[in-house]
């Protein structure tokens, strides 16, 4: 299975900042996922980045994808309060068929 | 479209006794996960399936944990007997097909006493 590992394991930061986490993963990867998970709830996907893709914007989300280095980030600009919560990362390849395994994920605290 | 459904949402056991949970994914979609949640860590995958087969269960420890998907659609996880430390949330996602984006239900939240 393909396991992200993310980075920072939390952030803290004030509303109106930009926030900025990592991921990393082992093997070769056909896309890469984020998902963002509130406090006690069920994990919501974000943003689908495939291999062939070195950049994608959604609203104020913007990840990156650098697959020689293995590594992606994502950045949530002018973070408000709402976008408190776990954000995780993980990795899929096509040929082993297998799902997404995830990493411990980074918490990210966006205060008033 | 509903999203996937997930019963019961909070379960408490007691150590030994037996525990099912039930999802329900979005129709459609052919392929079902069943994720562990321990609390501060993330979602372990338990199981995928693709219509009503198996194609990863590696993690499951198989000795206690079971689960099926009749007729490709719902899906149940089964533990029995539980431990203490199978306390976590249980989550479980659809998507259309395999490495393509996963929808999650609320998850069902296990307590073993």
């Amino acid at each position: 299975s393909q396991q992200g590992e993310e980075d920072p394991q939390a952030l803290s930061i004030q509303e109106g900042e930009n926030a900025t986490m990592n991921c990393s993963y082992k093997t070769s990867i056909n896309n890469l996922q984020w998902y963002r998970q509130n406090s006690g709830r069920g994990l919501v996907h974000l943003i689908l980045i495939r291999s062939n893709e070195r950049e994608k914007h959604s609203g104020r989300l913007r990840v990156t994808l650098d697959t020689s280095k293995k590594s992606s980030s994502l950045l949530i600009t002018a973070s408000q309060a709402a976008d408190t919560a776990s954000y995780f990362c993980a990795g899929w390849n096509s040929n082993s068929g297998y799902a997404l395994n995830f990493g411990k994920g980074t918490s990210l605290l966006v205060t008033p | 479209e509903a999203g996937v459904a997930q019963s019961p949402r909070y379960k408490i056991i007691e150590k030994r006794q037996s525990v099912a949970f039930w999802c329900n994914p979005i129709s459609g979609h052919a392929t079902l996960y069943w994720y562990q949640q321990i609390l501060g860590q993330g979602p372990k995958l338990l199981i995928q399936f693709q219509n009503n087969g198996v194609v990863d269960d590696s993690q499951l420890p198989k000795d206690r944990f079971s689960a099926e998907r009749l007729k490709g659609v719902d899906s149940t996880l089964k533990i029995q007997p539980a431990k203490l430390e199978d306390s976590a949330v249980y989550l479980c996602a659809s998507s259309s097909q395999g490495g393509e984006t996963q929808y999650f239900g609320p998850g069902t939240r296990l307590l073993v006493l």
